[in-house]
């Protein structure tokens, strides 16, 4: 059974600081991962596909990295900024989406 | 393009009582998921469906059920609610299965009284 784990649960950082946001999967037979954002009470919006052939994914200051063998993922966000404030959800497609709990960003002024 | 777009955005209905909501999917795609997110949780898959089929199913009782039409849109039915099914409903959209990129709507808001 497909198991995924966010850490940290909540982070809060200064702007302008780089950040790493972690996600382990327990099962490596996925067919892509994918980052979510979610404000509260909002829907979700898709940051960056990686699919289970990639490294990597790239898209302006967020980087997205893969590594199925060893069953993580991280989301790196560059400079930081208050409008980055969201929960974060890593999601795995292994023929359904199984998603993390979330890792609640707060990026202070 | 409008995305994925969910009706109705909140629904309030006591305990006993049935409801139905709709997803109607990003244009190009086939395939439509619902997914229950309780407060402070992650979403939790409840089923997807192709070609008008329920083709994955997670652990929800059988009074989750749906429909797919042939336009695609698709709706989630819950009968007898109870208090605990008080939660967002999203839905998402993509081609070929989710083997692609998943979009998802602005969800529904379900309280239970």
């Amino acid at each position: 059974k497909q198991e995924v784990t966010q850490i940290p649960a909540a982070l809060s950082v200064p702007e302008g600081e780089n950040l790493v946001l972690n996600c382990s999967f327990t099962d490596s037979a996925i067919y892509n991962l994918q980052w979510f954002r979610q404000d509260p009470g909002k829907g979700l919006t898709s940051l960056l596909l990686i699919q289970s052939s990639q490294r990597e994914q790239t898209s302006g200051r967020l980087n997205a990295s893969l590594d199925k063998s060893s069953g993580r993922s991280t989301l790196y966000i560059a400079a930081s900024q208050p409008g980055d404030s969201a929960t974060y959800l890593c999601v795995v497609e292994g023929g359904k989406l199984i998603f993390g709990q979330g890792t609640e960003l707060s990026v202070k002024p | 393009d409008a995305g994925v777009t969910q009706s109705p955005t909140h629904l309030i209905k006591t305990r006993g009582q049935q409801v139905t909501l709709r997803c109607s999917p990003k244009s190009g795609h086939d395939t439509v998921s619902w997914y229950q997110q309780a407060l402070g949780q992650g979403p939790q898959f409840i089923f997807q469906y192709y070609e008008e089929e329920e083709r994955q199913r997670g652990n929800f009782p059988d009074r989750f059920s749906g429909h797919q039409f042939p336009n695609y849109s698709s709706e989630l039915n819950v009968n007898a609610l109870l208090l605990g099914d008080s939660a967002l409903y999203l839905c998402a959209s993509s081609w070929d299965r989710g083997y692609n990129e998943q979009f998802f709507g602005p969800g529904t808001r379900l309280t239970v009284l």
